[in-house]
């Protein structure tokens, strides 16, 4: 069956630095990857997707890539501030509806 | 205000109770879903409705009964729940295209507790 894996370990950063999350999935090859925003207390919240055909988007201070050769994308947030610091989730859709989501990956940065 | 409201926030029933959550959506989406979080476990994904029909059943027990009377509501009802369905159960909705590109607008769910 389909799984996706996410660094369950919380990732510390230092304000002002690039963070990298990873997301890596085996099996199925989805057409569209999709990251995710949750703040405790909160449902997430969308933030990007990126096509199997394109190697690279971004929004703002977000970048997103996606290798269908490593069946991995890398979440990057550039020049972080405090307030990036939630649970970021990486999912996928097989088929139209049954979205599957990484456990994900808790980003704190650090002041 | 994420376009997608869900009632209660927090509930604490005992295993012999019957309630149930609501979810409603207000940005004319035709897709709704029923998710279940646990801690350290991804988002489970239970009931999906597509135009007031179901799409997909994801084994859920049958103590678990979903209801979509409309592509704006969306109801679980709740009976003889176990100790280990204490959760945070969140809905959500998508525009549906015919293709999975579509992104999912979560509520911010309702913390269930089962005594």
């Amino acid at each position: 069956s389909q799984k996706i894996e996410q660094n369950s370990e919380a990732l510390n950063i230092q304000e002002g630095k690039t963070a990298t999350l990873t997301c890596n999935y085996t099996n199925y090859s989805p057409a569209y990857l999709q990251w995710y925003r949750q703040d405790p207390g909160r449902g997430p919240v969308f933030l990007l997707l990126i096509r199997e055909n394109e190697k690279e988007k971004r929004k703002e201070r977000l970048k997103v890539t996606f290798d269908t050769t490593l069946k991995q994308s890398l979440f990057h947030i550039t020049a972080s501030q405090p307030a990036d610091s939630a649970t970021y989730l990486c999912a996928l859709v097989q088929g139209t509806y049954k979205y599957i989501f990484g456990t994900g990956t808790r980003l704190k940065v650090l002041a | 205000e994420t376009g997608v409201t869900q009632t209660p926030r927090h509930l604490v029933m005992g295993m012999t109770n019957k309630k149930s959550l609501k979810c409603e959506q207000h940005l004319g989406h035709n897709a709704m879903y029923w998710y279940k979080q646990s801690a350290k476990k991804p988002l489970e994904l239970m009931f999906v409705y597509n135009f007031k029909e179901q799409t997909e059943n994801n084994s859920v027990p049958s103590r678990f009964s979903p209801e979509c009377p409309n592509s704006s509501h969306l109801f679980l009802h709740l009976h003889t729940l176990q100790p280990e369905d204490s959760a945070l159960y969140l809905c959500a909705s998508s525009q549906d295209r015919g293709d999975s590109s579509q992104p999912q607008h979560f509520g911010d769910g309702t913390r269930l507790s089962i005594l």
